[in-house]
This record gives C-alpha cells, structure tokens and sequence, in this order.
C-alpha cells in the first residue's frame, strides 16, 4: 500500500532556485493538503485542494504555488527559494466529503534545505 | 480564531507508567474534530485518535485514550503502560471545516520514556 508518496525526501537549493515537491497518492482521496514543519511551530498549512481544479490558501501560501490537475497529483512549486523556505514539507490527504472525522494520511516528508 | 495549545514542550515517563499529554482548543464552532498524532524520529506522522465534538465517550484506541471535556476545550492524550517506543513528539490537532481537509496544530510536545 503506497498511501501518500513525496518526492524527493531530501533537496538543497540555493537561494532564487525553483523546484517542485511532488505528491501523488492513490486512495482516490478528494482533499490534499500542503504543511510545513519548522522548529517549535508545529505544523503550518500552506496550500490545499477539494478536489480536481480547486485550490485555495492556507496558512502560510507566500512564495509557493499548487495545482490539482489530477486526484492523485498535488505538486507544490517554490517559485524563488529563500533560505525562510527551510523547513520539512508534509504533503497530507484524506477522505473529506463532508465529514470533520476523516483522518489525514500524511507523506513521508520533504526535508528541504536553502542556502 | 482557531487556536490548538499545547503547554508542556517535553514530559518524561517512566517505562509501564501512564502519562497525560494535554492539549487545550479555541473554536467559536459547534462541530469539529480532535485529532492525536505522533511523529517518532524517523519523522512520520502517525495518526493515533479521534474525538468528534458531539461525541459522548471519550475516544479509545489501545493504549491511548482521550479525556475529552467539552466545556473546558480540553482533549488530553492519555498514554497506559508506556514503552521505550512511545518516545516521540505528539501533535494535537483540530479540525472544524468538514468542507476541507484543513488542520490546525499545536507545537507539539516531546514524550521520553525512559527504564
């Protein structure tokens, strides 16, 4: 059972680099979710989705960017990395359709790194 | 506005002892949900419990319970008999939207378990 896949679990940019993390799961979950991990912060929600072709802003949206072409797919770009932009990226998905108990099943993490 | 609080950054239990991790909420909601999770090292997020707000009985999973007092927005993590392996960081989240995935965090609190 593959559940939620992250790509890559580890990257290095320098500063003004792009890249996109990539997150692909196969339960035919409708809701995904971006987070991010900083120290002593907990987890942050930067982007989510409801469904094919909806996204919308999170808690922490400035500097990145979603698209849900797919159930499966939900990419997160970095559109000009900053070393603010450090931090572990948790990509999440859940069944949603309307009920508040439906846990999210996380990715394994993207550990990224800006210098 | 939607708030998770979780005061206590680390707690130490001793090996076959129970432990209390709290975790006190803000939401002006009647409907919402309350979820544990755990992050061992290795950096994963394990979902561990659920409490919904309508919720009668306090939520029970093996090992783990929920002592859910609605009145006080408290929905503390009780851990029985804890072993070498629960030593890890937990999260409390909440969840109020049922139109989206959407999850607020506390910052967690680090559990050692020592012998």
């Amino acid at each position: 059972n593959a559940g939620v896949t992250q790509t890559p679990k580890f990257q290095v940019l320098k500063t003004g680099q792009s890249m996109t993390l990539q997150c692909a799961q196969d339960m035919n979950h409708e809701y995904m979710s971006w987070y991010r991990q900083d120290p002593g912060m907990g987890l942050r929600l930067i982007h989510y989705s409801v469904g094919a072709g909806i996204t919308d802003q999170g808690e922490v949206p400035n500097g990145y960017n979603v698209s849900r072409s797919t159930t499966e797919d939900f990419p997160l770009r970095l559109l000009s990395a900053a070393p603010s932009q450090t931090s572990v990226y948790f990509c999440a998905s859940s069944w949603g359709q309307g009920e508040v108990n439906t846990e999210a099943f996380f990715g394994q993490g993207t550990r990224l790194t800006v210098v | 506005a939607q708030k998770i609080t979780q005061t206590q950054p680390g707690m130490f239990v001793q090996e076959k002892e129970a432990v209390t991790l709290d975790c006190t909420y803000d939401t002006s909601d009647q409907s919402y949900g309350l979820f544990w999770y755990k992050q061992p090292s290795s950096g994963e997020m394990i979902f561990l419990i659920y409490q919904g707000s309508y919720d009668e009985q306090n939520a029970t999973e093996g090992r783990y319970s929920l002592n859910f007092q609605k009145a006080r927005k408290s929905a503390n993590l009780v851990i029985s008999a804890s072993q070498l392996g629960d030593s890890a960081m937990y999260f409390c989240a909440m969840r109020e939207d049922y139109n989206t995935d959407k999850l607020i965090f506390g910052t967690g609190t680090r559990l050692q378990v020592f012998p």
